[in-house]
C-alpha cells in the first residue's frame, strides 16, 4: 500500500542535542511538507519541497533544517537552535505543482520531546 | 499574504444533530482550492472535503458539505446526521492555484465534540 511512513513516533531529545525525523513517501509524490503541531496552534509550515534538491522556508523554519536528496525521502533536522522544540511533527506529501486540487496524505506524525 | 481563520476553538452538539463550523479566509488570489481535515484523537489527518474556488456548487460528501461564499471569503463546513466518530479537530485549508505554488495554509483548527 502506498503511504507516508514518519519515524520514529515518540522522539526524545536532550538539551543541545540535534535529532533527525524520518519522512518517507512511496506516492511518488513531488511535493512534501514539514508541519509543527501545538495546542491551540494548528499545523505551522516548517519547511516544503516541491522538487528534488530544492525546498523553501515555511513559516516558522528557525532552528529547523531539511535536505531533499531523493523524491521519496524528507528529513527535518531539529536542531539546537530550535529553544522549544517539544511538538508534535507532521510530514504531508502532495502530487505536486500543477496539479493543485490534489489534497495532501500525512504520515501519522513524531511526537518530539525535551529530556 | 494568505490567512485561514477558524473563529470557533471548540463546539459540542448532541448525536445526530446538525453542527456548521466556519472558516474565512483573507486573500487577494482569485483561483485557488479550500480544504477541510479532521484529525481525531489519532491524530492522523484525514480529507473530508475539497472545494475549487472557480466552481459555483458548493462540494457535498455524504453528510459533509460546504457553505462557499467566495466574495465573502467563507467556507464553512456543515455535517448532518452527526456521529461520535466526527469528534475530532477540524482544520480548514487554503491553496492558491497559481503559479504552481503548492505552499498550503491552515487554520487553527476547531475542536469539535459528538454527545451522546
Amino acid at each position: 500500500d502506498g503511504g507516508i511512513t514518519q519515524s520514529p513516533k515518540y522522539l526524545f531529545r536532550k538539551e543541545g542535542q540535534n535529532v533527525t525525523l524520518s519522512c518517507e513517501q512511496n506516492l511518488n509524490h513531488d511535493a512534501m511538507y514539514w508541519y509543527r503541531q501545538d495546542p491551540g496552534q494548528g499545523l505551522r509550515l516548517i519547511y516544503y519541497s516541491q522538487i528534488v534538491n530544492d525546498f523553501q522556508k515555511g513559516d516558522i523554519a528557525e532552528g529547523y533544517s531539511v535536505s531533499r536528496e531523493k523524491k521519496e525521502s524528507f528529513p527535518l533536522t531539529v536542531t539546537s537552535a530550535q529553544k522549544n522544540p517539544t511538538a508534535f511533527y507532521l510530514c504531508a506529501s502532495r502530487q505536486g505543482r500543477w496539479t493543485n486540487n490534489q489534497p495532501q496524505h500525512f504520515g501519522d506524525g513524531t511526537r518530539l520531546s525535551i529530556l | 499574504a494568505q490567512t485561514v481563520t477558524q473563529s470557533q476553538p471548540e463546539m459540542s452538539v448532541q448525536e445526530a444533530e446538525t453542527v456548521t463550523l466556519s472558516c474565512t479566509y483573507d486573500t487577494s488570489e482569485n483561483n485557488y482550492y479550500l480544504f477541510w481535515y479532521k484529525q481525531p484523537p489519532s491524530r492522523q489527518m484525514i480529507l473530508v472535503i475539497r472545494q475549487e474556488a472557480y466552481k459555483q456548487q458548493n462540494a457535498t460528501e455524504n453528510r459533509f458539505s460546504v457553505n462557499f461564499q467566495k466574495a465573502a471569503k467563507s467556507f464553512s463546513l456543515k455535517i448532518s446526521d452527526s456521529q461520535l466518530g466526527d469528534t475530532a479537530m477540524y482544520f480548514c485549508a487554503f491553496m492558491k492555484l497559481t503559479s504552481g505554488d503548492d505552499k498550503i495554509i491552515f487554520g487553527k483548527g476547531t475542536r469539535l465534540h459528538i454527545l451522546p
